[in-house]
């Protein structure tokens, strides 16, 4: 089957804490794992993505983990700032074609 | 900011009326992918074109289809609006040859049905 479950649905932390999503696939096939920041009116931005030949990856402040035998993946950003603040989604590609299979998103909330 | 654009920014129509909405890919992108994004929720695929022709389909009727131009732009149109279609219809846009997965997206464009 087809399908991204991402949590938690809102997280709040406080400016320089760390934040962790966690995201679920379901297609064995999958083998490609973006996760994207969408801001209010504006489109998905990709921000890190990661391939299931490799188990981390980081950029700056924030790494993705994939762990490939329980199907899971997670984002972590570390020394949260408040421009870190929008809704994050994960999503996984379909049959390792074109096709993304995005999660429900997660609202993270960073408070000064 | 990605090189993708899409028009128009926003739109209201009837219920049964027809939509068509663009989309223009990045420079050096030649695949285009639709995603329909209703409100609180993740984007979900409609179609995605390549070489001219769609390449994959989700789970959406009919009377959703596309078009790829030879200079790998796009339209999706919509007929027959529903009440439910209202939503952000984001446009994708990919390299088929590098990374067909790895999808820049648009602005997207906010289509309110009445």
């Amino acid at each position: 089957g087809e399908n991204v479950e991402q949590h938690p649905s809102t997280l709040s932390v406080q400016e320089g804490d760390s934040a962790v999503i966690k995201c679920t696939y379901s297609d064995s096939a999958s083998n490609y794992f973006p996760w994207y920041k969408q801001e209010l009116g504006k489109g998905p931005q990709l921000i890190i993505d990661i391939r299931s030949n490799v188990g981390e990856k980081k950029d700056q402040r924030i790494a993705v983990t994939l762990n490939k035998t329980a199907k899971h993946f997670s984002l972590h950003i570390t020394e949260t700032q408040p421009e870190d603040s929008a809704v994050y989604f994960c999503a996984a590609n379909y049959n390792q074609g074109g096709k993304l299979i995005f999660g429900q998103g997660t609202e993270l909330s960073v408070k000064p | 900011e990605t090189g993708v654009t899409q028009s128009p920014t926003h739109l209201i129509k009837t219920r049964g009326q027809q939509v068509t909405l663009r989309c223009s890919s990045q420079s050096g992108h030649n695949t285009v992918s639709w995603y329909q994004q209703a409100l609180g929720q993740g984007p979900q695929f409609i179609f995605q074109y390549y070489r001219e022709e769609e390449n994959g389909r989700g789970n959406f009727p009919p009377r959703f289809s596309g078009l790829q131009f030879p200079n790998y732009s796009s339209e999706l149109n919509v007929n027959a609006l529903e009440l439910d279609d209202s939503a952000l219809y984001l446009c994708a846009s990919s390299s088929r040859l590098d990374s067909p997965d790895e999808q820049y997206f648009g602005p997207g464009t906010r289509l309110t049905v009445t």
